[in-house]
């Protein structure tokens, strides 16, 4: 199956710190991956989609085809960035990653 | 703005009930999903579709089914509820092979 993984559960820095979070996928071809967040109490909502190479909430991801990495960064980190982030594919069966809580402290 | 509702946010059944939940889509996208979202497990698919009358099964279908009678709204069924399907349910729709739309979510409670 085509599959994205997030090693961590859990990312916890404080605010102004970088963040960085990983996302490796495991399918062969042209992939083409976005990232979305759920902020608490609200749906889960795209962040952002690696084909238009956008910058969301100071937030950017880049494809490295040679690691199979979609990581998801930003410079400084904001206590209002604090929420569950899920990597997934756009094809036809869905699997999305198993979410990374980020946790930023003032 | 894409819209997706699912008919409740609070469900609170009893083990060995019939359960349905309900989502409406109004953008006529062609594929619609039911997940199942639990603490470090992520999102798990259960069924999706990407047609009327269309479906296929996900990850973890086992205890469930669904129907897609219109475009615009996709059923799950929990045909017998049991405790282990205590969890919060997503619909979501998409065009194909673009951003999925998700609903607000219907976290169920069985007991």
């Amino acid at each position: 199956a085509q599959r994205v993984t997030q090693p961590e559960k859990l990312l916890s820095v404080f605010k102004g710190a970088p963040v960085e979070l990983k996302c490796n996928y495991s399918y062969s071809g042209s992939p083409e991956l976005f990232w979305y967040v759920q902020y608490s109490r609200q749906r889960l909502q795209l962040l952002l989609r690696h084909i238009s190479r956008e910058s969301i909430k100071g937030f950017t991801a880049d494809l490295n085809k040679g690691e199979t990495s979609f990581h998801l960064k930003k410079p400084f980190a904001q206590e209002e960035d604090s929420a569950m982030y899920y990597c997934a594919p756009p094809y036809f069966k869905l699997i999305f990653g198993t979410g990374t809580r980020l946790q930023v402290f003032p | 703005d894409v819209k997706v509702t699912q008919s409740s946010r609070y469900l609170v059944k009893r083990t060995g009930e019939k359960v349905f939940l309900e989502c409406v889509q109004d953008m006529d996208h062609e594929n619609m999903f039911w997940y199942r979202q639990d603490p470090g497990l992520g999102l798990r698919l259960i069924y999706f579709s990407y047609d009327v009358k269309m479906k296929e099964k996900g990850d973890i279908p086992e205890g469930y089914s669904v129907s897609r009678e219109k475009k615009e709204r996709f059923s799950l069924i929990l045909e017998s509820a049991s405790t282990n399907q205590t969890s919060m349910y997503l619909c979501a729709s998409s065009v194909v092979s673009y951003e999925q739309y998700f609903g607000p979510g219907t976290r169920l409670t069985v007991t």
